[in-house]
């Protein structure tokens, strides 16, 4: 089956330009992720939406990240304005089952899209 | 808030030796941990996971893990490292909360594998 699938893989702005990524899950999987990887250290979770629905986003900086998975299949991910420390490998990973009630299910990563902004 | 902690940012092997990449969470009714390998420019990779069926856990590429409650470790293990080991390694816990599930990964331990 194919994997998660994400584009850009790459992306090099300037502070305070906009930016979006975009993210496929694996056919069929329930909930999706976006993570934040920041050079040295490991993924931080951003936004986790099940379905279409948004059922954790308490680590988002809402005022420049907005993120949407209008029907309930792929996402995109947006910056704006960006600032110097979001530079950082954005990762998506989804899972099969909904989220919560104690069920430990498996996430799948996608490459990521490492963001540079100058 | 719950954590894991690895021990070593940075391990070095020989080639045909063991490997021990180690791991301790804090502590939790009822953890869910997991083992993720990340090559360069390639996305994170399940290797094992912890669900509390068994506490010696085996996972892909002859990697295992032992789940250790009285000393809140999962340490990953390898008997013969191989040059295609060498990777950033992450300990990972999952954590289910109100309809939401979320994992909180350690800062990674990146394995050299010498010739």
């Amino acid at each position: 089956e194919a994997g998660v699938a994400q584009s850009p893989r790459y992306k090099i702005i300037e502070k305070r330009q906009s930016v979006a990524f975009w993210c496929n899950p694996i056919s069929g999987h329930a909930t999706l992720y976006w993570y934040q990887q920041i050079l040295g250290q490991g993924p931080k979770l951003l936004i986790q939406f099940q379905n279409n629905g948004v059922v954790d986003d308490s680590q988002l900086p809402k005022d420049r990240f907005s993120a949407e998975r209008l029907k309930g299949v792929d996402s995109t991910l947006k910056i704006q304005p960006a600032k110097l420390e979001d530079s950082a490998v954005y990762l998506c990973a989804s899972s099969f089952y909904p989220s919560g009630g104690g069920r430990t299910d498996t996430q799948y990563f996608g490459p990521g899209t490492r963001l540079t902004v100058l | 808030a719950q954590s894991v902690t690895q021990l070593d940012s940075h391990v070095s092997v020989s080639e045909g030796t063991p490997v021990l990449l180690r791991c301790n969470y804090s502590s939790s009714y009822s953890p869910s941990l997991f083992w993720y390998v990340q090559h360069p420019n390639k996305g994170l990779q399940l290797l094992l996971k912890y669900t509390s069926a068994a506490t010696l856990v085996k996972g892909i590429n002859g990697f295992e893990a032992e789940f250790k409650k009285s000393e809140t470790s999962f340490h990953l293990t390898k008997p013969s490292a191989h040059m295609s080991d060498a990777a950033e390694y992450f300990c990972v816990r999952g954590d289910s909360g109100a309809g939401s599930y979320q994992l909180t990964f350690g800062k990674g331990t990146k394995l050299s594998v010498i010739p």
